[in-house]
């Protein structure tokens, strides 16, 4: 138990889909991560949200739309998706400290599997 | 691209033995994290070292860190089948306060019973 909680585990859409993810963490962190893990790249970090801002949008296409409605929990909207987009979905949370940043470690929940038909 | 590479891709070894991975990266870092990944699952942190920092221990885990060379190794003694998984590399950076994490391919470890 890693105390980041991600919902569905799995998912399958179509193209025409819309469907949200889920992440909650009981940490009392105040950043939350998305990243994405595709087959035979590197983990890719999709979005930061620190203090619930958004301070990074890693050129994401506007098809992934994020929402953190507070410290606890981060969502990931999905309409319009292509196949490219099968992927394993990881969120992540950690505790920025101030005077410049953190030399924290991120927790990670266990993904979403989605799979885009 | 600050993106790290790992060595080797993969590493297969007898149950008991030490197995060692290397990561090099390409520009200046805040720390680098080592991290586990079981398959299907999320990663689990392992060590942070941070820059000003050249060797760190934790349990069976050794971590280096060379910042003139770019490069830090993940030393695993006395192996176990349960050390069977993918282990990650990640040098962080500090943007807007927040701590952004550039991962490497990872190294793929076989433990042999």
């Amino acid at each position: 138990e890693t105390g980041v909680t991600q919902t569905p585990r799995h998912l399958v859409m179509g193209m025409t889909n819309k469907k949200s993810l889920k992440c909650e963490q009981h940490l009392g962190h105040n950043a939350m991560y998305w990243y994405k893990q595709s087959a035979k790249k590197p983990l890719e970090l999709m979005f930061v949200y620190n203090f619930k801002e958004q301070t990074e949008n890693n050129s994401v296409p506007s098809r992934f739309s994020p929402e953190c409605p507070n410290s606890s929990h981060l969502f990931l909207h999905l309409h319009t998706l292509q196949p490219e987009d099968s992927a394993l979905y990881l969120c992540a949370s950690s505790q920025v400290t101030g005077g410049g940043g953190s030399n924290q470690p991120q927790h990670f929940g266990d993904g979403t599997r989605l799979s885009i038909l | 691209s600050q993106q790290g590479e790992e060595d080797p891709q993969a590493l297969s070894i007898q149950e008991g033995e030490n197995a060692t991975m290397n990561c090099s990266y390409k520009t200046s870092i805040n720390n680098l994290q080592w991290y586990r990944q079981n398959s299907g699952r999320g990663l689990v942190h392992l060590i942070l070292i941070r820059s000003n920092e050249r060797e760190k221990h934790s349990g069976r885990l050794r971590v280096t860190l060379d910042t003139s060379k770019k490069s830090s190794s993940l030393l695993i003694t006395a192996s176990r089948a349960a050390d069977t998984a993918s282990y990650f590399c990640a040098t962080a950076y500090i943007i807007q306060g927040a701590q952004k994490l550039v991962f490497g391919q990872g190294t793929r470890l076989t433990i042999n019973p």
